[in-house]
């Protein structure tokens, strides 16, 4: 079965600062793979998505992430962190068959 | 249009009580999700209508019981719940289950 680990369950970093938010798939097969975020008291809004054409994935909010299949990571990033990218942040994947399956999440603090 | 509406936004409901969540969406997806999300946890999945097919969470209460009335309109039944199930309750939906799922801003319920 699928499992999606996202290490560090919150990550701080300045205003400015790159971010860094790292997830890991388990599938033997290529993946449809996501990011979303969450800000308090919302639903889920999609920033990126994976689906076999480009490694690399430009996403909403200047946010990116590179698909490396020999380390099963879709790790993503943002060269420069902005007070408003205070959120929770959710990998998922997407297997035929079954619904999206998600990370336990990680949260994002930014500081001044 | 990549919108879901759910309604109420906010419910506040006792345990003898019968309410009802409602999702709509217009894009013409087939697939519609409801979840259920504590604080700082990820989204877990409760329900599945996909092509007319339901899917059921076997964790889920049946105190818990969704309706498709047709494919752009997903009910969640509620009745006696328990103080537990307070929780942001998130629809969702895709075109097909793996994909990319657009979620609506949540009904936040509390139970008492």
């Amino acid at each position: 079965a699928q499992s999606v680990t996202q290490l560090g369950s919150h990550v701080s970093v300045s205003e400015g600062a790159l971010v860094l938010l790292r997830c890991n798939y388990s599938s033997s097969v290529p993946p449809y793979l996501f990011w979303y975020v969450q800000y308090p008291n919302q639903g889920l809004q999609l920033l990126l998505k994976y689906t076999s054409a480009a490694t690399l994935v430009k996403g909403i909010n200047g946010f990116e992430a590179e698909f490396k299949k020999s380390e099963t990571s879709f790790h993503l990033t943002k060269p420069s962190a902005h007070m408003s990218d205070a959120a929770e942040y959710f990998c998922a994947v997407g297997e035929a068959g079954t619904a999206l399956i998600f990370g336990k999440g990680t949260t994002l603090s930014v500081s001044s | 249009d990549t919108e879901v509406t759910q309604t109420p936004k906010h419910l506040v409901m006792g345990m003898t009580n019968k309410k009802s969540l409602k999702c709509e969406q217009h894009m013409g997806h087939r697939a519609m999700y409801w979840y259920k999300q504590k604080a700082k946890k990820p989204p877990e999945l409760m329900f599945v209508y996909s092509y007319e097919k339901l899917s059921i969470n076997e964790s889920v209460p049946s105190r818990f019981s969704p309706e498709c009335p047709n494919s752009s309109l997903l009910n969640l039944h509620l009745h006696a719940l328990q103080p537990e199930d307070s929780a942001l309750y998130l629809c969702a939906s895709s075109q097909l289950e793996y994909t990319e799922a657009f979620f609506g801003q949540g009904t936040r319920l509390t139970v008492v």
